[in-house]
């Protein structure tokens, strides 16, 4: 079967640094992949990892451990607008998609 | 505003009722995705399409019927529905059914649908 872990949420202030780990299980490994989710919106893209290493995009980064099984995000120069859900996701053996449980973090000002 | 659009955003509809949730994109993408997330939980798979095929139906209830009638459609019948069915409804798609995260899934804003 395949599961990820996360935690349920995390709270910063603005422009802090926040770290969101994801430690997975699965029966194959096609990379990891996180999405954004605001409140009423849709999820979104923010990046992926298919092998180990850090991988940088702006303020964003996502880090990937595959001799761990882990992942995290992190989050640089914190804004108010990145109060959102993030989920980490995989790919299963059968071609679909699976999410983590989501974690809502919170930015204070 | 996404790609991937979805209508209506709202929908209220008694059991007895018959609906239609529609998607559609035009970003040429070969793979769509129906997903049903209720409120602080992950989006759920419900169904995808490759290739216009039904290549995944995650063992939904018949009350569901998905259909798509060509490359940038998809649309989600609804019939009978019980209360519990209530939640956001995502259509997504990808540029193609590769279990690769860099063909993202590309999400719409979703329908969210009230069985009263």
């Amino acid at each position: 079967g395949q599961s990820l872990e996360q935690p349920s949420e995390v709270t910063a202030v603005e422009g802090a640094i926040v770290q969101i780990n994801c430690t997975y299980q699965t029966s194959g490994f096609y990379g990891l992949s996180w999405y954004q989710q605001h409140d009423g919106g849709a999820p979104t893209f923010l990046s992926y990892n298919a092998l180990d290493g850090l991988e940088e995009t702006g303020r964003f980064s996502s880090f990937l451990s595959r001799s761990d099984s882990y992942g995290y995000l992190l989050l640089q120069e914190l804004q108010m607008k990145d109060s959102a859900s993030y989920f980490c996701a995989a790919w299963d053996q059968g071609g679909k998609l699976i999410f983590g449980q989501g974690t809502e973090l919170s930015v204070k000002p | 505003d996404t790609e991937v659009t979805q209508t209506p955003k709202h929908l209220v509809m008694g059991m007895t009722n018959k609906k239609s949730l529609k998607c559609e994109q035009h970003m040429g993408h070969r793979a769509m995705y129906w997903y049903k997330q209720k409120a602080k939980k992950p989006p759920e798979l419900m169904f995808v399409y490759s290739y216009e095929k039904l290549s995944i139906n995650e063992s939904v209830p018949s009350r569901f019927s998905p259909e798509c009638p060509n490359s940038s459609l998809l649309n989600l019948h609804l019939h009978a529905l019980q209360p519990e069915d209530s939640a956001l409804y995502l259509c997504a798609s990808s540029q193609g059914p590769s279990r690769s995260g860099n063909q993202p899934q590309h999400f719409g804003d979703g329908t969210r649908l009230s069985i009263l």
